[in-house]
């Protein structure tokens, strides 16, 4: 059974600060990572996806995977309030070819 | 990204009643569907994946009775929440990728069934 834990929530930040969120799992197969944010009552948006070791760049968002330490992280730079939501990482491949959810990181950025 | 339209958007439904959502691919044509459910708090889980042309494939636990599946065009996929129950009340997403690359989710639709 594939598993995808993330830090536990919820997280608050103040504006301007940056957000740590981060994610294990458990298929060392995984070939495909992605976070996602929802808003409350929304449909998941794809935020980033990363499919190999190192760091991935986009605006204030920052992924990082470590394959060898089954570990991807999201760093959001200059928090806004805008970016309250909870994100979800979702990880794809290995024993099974489908995409396996977290259950989500609450952030909370504070004004 | 490619885009997923899902209708509606939310339902609220008598005990006992069927409900069908649809999810329209509006830019590309979608042989496949996949379609997922999230309870309060929980993370989204995938239900099954639906084939145009063919039978649907349900995960582990899915009563493919109770959630009934059709794909019947390459634009438009549905699926109908059979005899409902308080406890199907849930957030119901579809989704055009398996998830290999990145996958783009319809709006969502908040089944209540009181």
């Amino acid at each position: 059974q594939k598993e995808v834990e993330q830090n536990s929530g919820p997280l608050s930040v103040p504006e301007g600060a940056i957000a740590s969120l981060n994610c294990t799992y458990s298929d060392r197969g995984s070939q495909s990572f992605f976070w996602y944010r929802q808003y409350s009552g929304k449909s998941p948006e794809l935020i980033m996806s990363i499919y190999s070791n190192g760091d991935k760049e986009d605006g204030r968002f920052t992924a990082q995977l470590n394959k060898a330490s089954q570990y991807v992280s999201l760093l959001i730079r200059d928090s806004q309030p805008s970016d309250s939501a909870t994100y979800l990482c979702a990880v794809w491949g290995g024993s099974n070819y489908k995409l396996t959810f977290g259950k989500g990181t609450l952030l909370t950025v504070n004004p | 990204g490619a885009v997923v339209s899902q209708h509606p958007s939310w339902v609220i439904c008598k005990s006992g009643t069927s409900v069908k959502i649809e999810c329209r691919s509006l830019d590309f044509q979608a042989t496949t569907m996949f379609w997922y459910r999230q309870f309060p708090k929980q993370s989204l889980m995938l239900m099954a994946t639906s084939n145009e042309g063919s039978k649907a494939t349900y995960e582990q636990g899915v009563e493919k009775d109770k959630f009934l599946i059709n794909h019947a065009s390459l634009t438009l996929s549905t699926l109908t929440v059979t005899s409902a129950h308080p406890e199907d009340s849930s957030f119901y997403i579809c989704s055009d990728s398996p998830g290999d690359t990145e996958a783009f989710f319809g709006q969502g639709t908040r089944l209540t069934v009181v």
